[in-house]
């Protein structure tokens, strides 16, 4: 089995709500992912939990917050985002970073799609 | 120059016609290397990865030019259901994580 899974598929915010966005995975990978996707660009990695730890934080504003709960959860907490945050945000996950292909492929989430009005 | 550079596209064939898509990578410790097609709202879903010798899957052939920095995708005998973007993605061996995407080709079959 190779899901990974994000709720909820759609969301809707003010500028001024907090929400959460949840990603699990049951592979056993300990390596996950979140990445913001905009209409015909390619995802853009935000954030890279390795182990239940952030490894890689790329610049995101601090509007962005997440959160590894366990090896199989993957939260992004959200607060006073603006319009252009609005996207596709993607989770995905792999068994490791190192190792070759194998160890190193990722599996996506199907995403969450918010709109930030 | 991008990290990770891709046909710009669009490709435009008839169904049963072989279609293939360059991709070219700057960063010479580059490791390990991924197609991944992602279809028009969905997620990308791993295509293949791709090895230094080359590798196939039924009418999938992904080949690897460590000299050259570049990885190809061979599509033969295209069918409608092939139509979607094409991902090329690179990742470092020492960059712990983080995988570099080039901006996807796209390709509609038709009939």
């Amino acid at each position: 089995d190779t899901e990974v899974t994000q709720t909820p598929k759609h969301l809707v915010m003010g500028m001024t709500n907090k929400k959460s966005l949840k990603c699990e995975q049951h592979m056993g990978h300990r390596a996950m992912y979140w990445y913001k996707q905009k209409a015909k660009k390619p995802p853009e990695l935000m954030f890279v939990y390795s182990y239940e730890k952030l490894s890689i934080n790329e610049s995101v504003p601090s509007r962005f917050s997440p959160e590894c709960p366990n090896s199989s959860l993957l939260n992004l907490h959200l607060h006073a985002l603006q319009p252009e945050d609005s996207a596709l945000y993607l989770c995905a996950s792999s068994q490791g970073f190192s190792g070759g292909a194998g160890q190193e492929t990722q599996y996506f989430g199907p995403g969450t799609r918010l709109l930030v009005l | 120059r991008k990290e990770v550079e891709q046909d710009p596209g669009p490709f435009n064939v008839p169904e049963g016609a072989t279609v293939a898509f360059n991709c070219t990578y700057s960063n010479s410790a580059s490791q390990s290397f991924f197609w991944y097609r992602q279809d028009c709202r969905k997620e990308p879903k791993l295509l293949m990865s791709v090895y230094s010798s080359g590798n196939e899957d039924g009418r999938f052939t992904a080949q690897l030019n460590r000299a050259s920095q570049y990885i190809s995708l061979l599509i033969r005998d295209s069918k409608l259901s092939d139509s979607a973007t094409y991902l090329c993605v690179v990742k470092l061996g020492t960059n712990a994580g983080k995988s570099t995407f080039g901006d996807g080709t796209t390709l509609t079959v038709k009939p």
